[in-house]
């Protein structure tokens, strides 16, 4: 399907356990981004990418890992997930988002740390 | 750092108008974001301002002053499909949105 795409929608895993959140977008984006959304907090970004193989953290990156090898894909890895990192996670991409170009969301992921 | 403050909730009545608004402190500012976000889905592009003053879109419209650092967003003739959360964002320049905590709008019969 055509736009960006998140996988699993929903995930329930445990303090310690690794996990990985898959975004996936067909429009050759260069930029993508990764956020959390917490209540009380709105959204905050995480990580994000300009490139293949150019990734930046924002401003809640620890406990976090990304990479980019294709610009299609941007997966957000939890090395070891803790009771905190539960929220609710949204992929987005933009073509530049320093021109006035929107960025386009996924429809996020809900993560669930027990 | 980045600061981006707008109200919590509003409530408005089916028809009225209502405005949001948004005041930030950031350490650079390249344009200013407007989303709107239903419960439970993604937030969808509302619309962009990086010069002052008005910018119309049908029902919807945003405004900013960027030396008072404020910005609101106008909806015209409400209607119920607009209940939810409205989200302030300032792009600094450096390919980053910092988004304000979200306006919850919620519409009334």
């Amino acid at each position: 399907d055509a736009g960006i795409t998140q996988s699993p929608r929903y995930k329930i895993t445990e303090t310690g356990r690794q996990v990985t959140l898959m975004c996936h977008q067909t429009w050759s984006h260069s930029y993508m981004f990764w956020y959390r959304q917490d209540l009380g907090h709105g959204l905050r970004l995480i990580y994000y990418s300009a490139a293949a193989d150019i990734t930046d953290k924002g401003e809640v990156p620890d406990g976090y890992v990304v990479s980019r090898s294709k610009t299609e894909n941007f997966p957000l890895t939890l090395e070891s997930a803790t009771r905190s990192q539960t929220s609710v996670y949204f992929c987005a991409s933009s073509p530049d988002p320093t021109s006035g170009n929107e960025q386009f969301f996924g429809p996020g992921t809900r993560l669930t740390v027990l | 750092g980045q600061n981006i403050d707008q109200p919590t909730e509003m409530t408005a009545t089916e028809g009225a108008i209502v405005q949001i608004n948004c005041t930030y402190q950031t350490s650079g500012f390249n344009g200013l974001f407007w989303y709107q976000q239903h419960a439970g889905e993604a937030p969808t592009f509302l619309s962009y301002n990086v010069l002052d003053g008005l910018e119309e879109k049908g029902r919807f419209s945003s405004f900013l002053s960027r030396s008072k650092g404020y910005s609101y967003l106008l909806l015209k003739e409400l209607q119920m499909k607009d209940s939810a959360s409205y989200l302030c964002a300032v792009e600094d320049g450096s390919y980053q949105l910092t988004f304000g905590k979200g306006t919850k709008l919620s519409v009334i019969p």
